[in-house]
């Protein structure tokens, strides 16, 4: 398989907390992207960062690509409830290859 | 603006039976794809449409077929369903070629059982 591998598998915090997820990629790409699913619905994306890129934010987001390693980790500040997902990263070549997936619960 | 619609959003075949899942986007993009999810896999690729007329194998083709009716509209196929079929379907759309730095779309998925 040429799936992702995304760690940790779940992730339990509390409101206000920060939570990071780390994903590591096989291949070479030319950019890695980060995906929501809340249950029961499509994925929903959320920032895209450049081969030629170490890190971006976006909002309460903060990505960073490591190429040398293979890696990428997401890092969402002052969570809330409503973070409560699922979150996929994707290297992207010609097509994108995604990884297993986080599952953040965020409690009140 | 609907993005990518699919339909149904849910359907439970027999083995043996055949059906075809619709997918449809309004945001005038090139490229359409075809996902599955099951659990603790994360999504995987099943076929692709780089472009109107065109159509390539993914990671998982086998035992499916699509169709690219035009730049709206990308079908996805089981002729014979299987109950290793059981999952949830996705489709995406992006603008611009595979390699470029658009995001994908996603629907909303079918959810499909096959007993």
């Amino acid at each position: 398989s040429q799936q992702g591998e995304e760690d940790p598998q779940a992730l339990s915090i509390q409101e206000g907390e920060n939570a990071t997820m780390n994903c590591s990629y096989k291949t070479s790409i030319n950019n890695l992207q980060w995906y929501r699913q809340n249950s029961g619905r499509g994925l929903v994306h959320l920032i895209l960062i450049r081969s030629n890129e170490r890190e971006k934010h976006s909002g309460r987001l903060r990505v960073t690509l490591d190429t040398s390693k293979k890696s990428s980790s997401l890092l969402i500040t002052a969570s809330r409830a409503a973070d409560t997902a699922s979150y996929f990263c994707a290297g992207n070549t010609d097509k994108l290859i995604f990884g297993t997936g986080t599952r953040l619960q965020v409690f009140p | 603006n609907a993005g990518v619609t699919q339909t149904p959003k849910f359907q439970v075949l027999k083995t043996g039976q055949s059906m075809t899942l619709q997918c449809a986007q309004d945001m005038n993009h090139n490229s359409m794809y075809w996902y599955r999810q099951d659990p603790g896999m994360g999504l995987r690729l099943i076929y692709y449409s780089a472009s109107e007329g065109t159509t390539d194998k993914g990671e998982v083709p086998n035992g499916y077929n699509v169709s690219r009716l035009n730049k709206r509209e990308f079908s996805l196929r089981l002729e014979s369903a299987a109950p290793s079929q059981t999952s949830v379907y996705f489709c995406a759309s992006k603008s611009g070629t595979g390699g470029s730095n658009q995001p994908q779309h996603f629907g909303d998925g079918t959810r499909l059982s096959i007993l």
